[in-house]
C-alpha cells in the first residue's frame, strides 16, 4: 500500500474552509483514495473518497492532483464538530492502513 | 440498524489474564476486521474475515486469536494478557460498493482495555 505524508495538526477559525493535504506519491494506478476521520474517543467514520476526479458529498470535497501523488480534503466551512483527525489511506482491496492522520483544532 | 457494536466497553486485566472481546453487526457485511489503537498513534489490523469460516492476520496478530462462525459475529481473544496489549480495539465491517467496486468501513465505538 501507498505510503501517506500528512501534517501533523492544523488549526482553522469555525466558518472557515479548511484544506487538509495528502501525499501518496506511492501511490499505484487501481487505489483508491479514502479519507476518513476520527472524532474524539469514537471509531473512525467515511467522509469521502475517490479515484481519479475530483468528488463532492455532504461532507466534504475531495480534489486529486493530475498526476495522482497527492490529494486534498476540503471542509468547505469549518464547524467544532470537525475537530477531529483526519486520515488519508490510499488503496486497493479491503485492508486500510491508517498513518498517525492531521489532527484538526477548530478555533471558536 | 445497530451498525458494529463492541462489548466491553471498558476492561481492566490483569497479566496473564485471557478474555474475548465481542463484535457484532447487523448489516449482512461479509468482511469484518479487528484493529488496535495506541495512544497519538493510528490503527494497526490485528486480524480481519472475508466471510464466515475464514479469517486472516493482519499486521499485529501475535498474542490473538479469532474466529468467525457467522456473518454477523466476529470474536476476539486474548490469551495471556500483556502490558503491551493495552490500548483501545476497535471492530470494524464493510462491503463492496459502488460501480468501481471500493470497500467502505463502518466501525464500532471501541473497548478500551488495560493489562496491569
Amino acid at each position: 500500500d501507498a505510503k501517506t505524508t500528512q501534517p501533523n495538526s492544523m488549526e482553522s477559525n469555525e466558518e472557515e474552509p479548511v484544506h487538509l493535504p495528502c501525499n501518496h506519491s506511492t501511490i499505484s494506478g487501481t487505489d483508491y483514495i479514502h479519507w476518513y476521520r476520527q472524532l474524539p474517543s469514537q471509531g473512525p467514520e467515511y467522509v469521502i473518497h475517490g479515484l481519479t476526479s475530483n468528488v463532492n458529498n455532504r461532507m466534504a470535497s475531495l480534489a486529486i492532483a493530475e498526476d495522482r501523488k497527492s490529494s486534498t480534503l476540503i471542509l468547505h466551512r469549518a464547524t467544532l464538530r470537525d475537530a477531529a483527525v483526519y486520515y488519508c489511506i490510499p488503496n486497493t482491496g479491503n485492508q486500510f492502513y491508517f498513518g498517525t492522520g492531521t489532527s484538526l483544532t477548530v478555533i471558536p | 440498524n445497530a451498525g458494529v457494536t463492541q462489548t466491553p466497553k471498558f476492561r481492566i486485566l490483569k497479566i496473564g489474564q485471557s478474555m474475548t472481546l465481542q463484535c457484532a453487526q447487523d448489516m449482512n457485511h461479509n468482511y469484518m476486521y479487528w484493529y488496535r489503537q495506541d495512544p497519538g498513534m493510528g490503527l494497526k489490523l490485528i486480524y480481519y474475515s472475508v466471510g464466515a469460516g475464514i479469517t486472516d492476520k493482519g499486521e499485529v496478530p501475535n498474542g490473538y486469536n479469532v474466529s468467525r462462525s457467522t456473518t454477523e459475529d466476529f470474536p476476539l481473544r486474548l490469551e495471556l494478557a500483556a502490558p503491551s496489549q493495552t490500548s483501545v480495539y476497535f471492530c470494524a465491517s464493510s462491503i463492496i460498493a459502488g460501480r468501481n467496486q471500493y470497500y467502505e468501513q463502518y466501525f464500532g465505538p471501541g473497548t478500551r482495555l488495560t493489562v496491569t
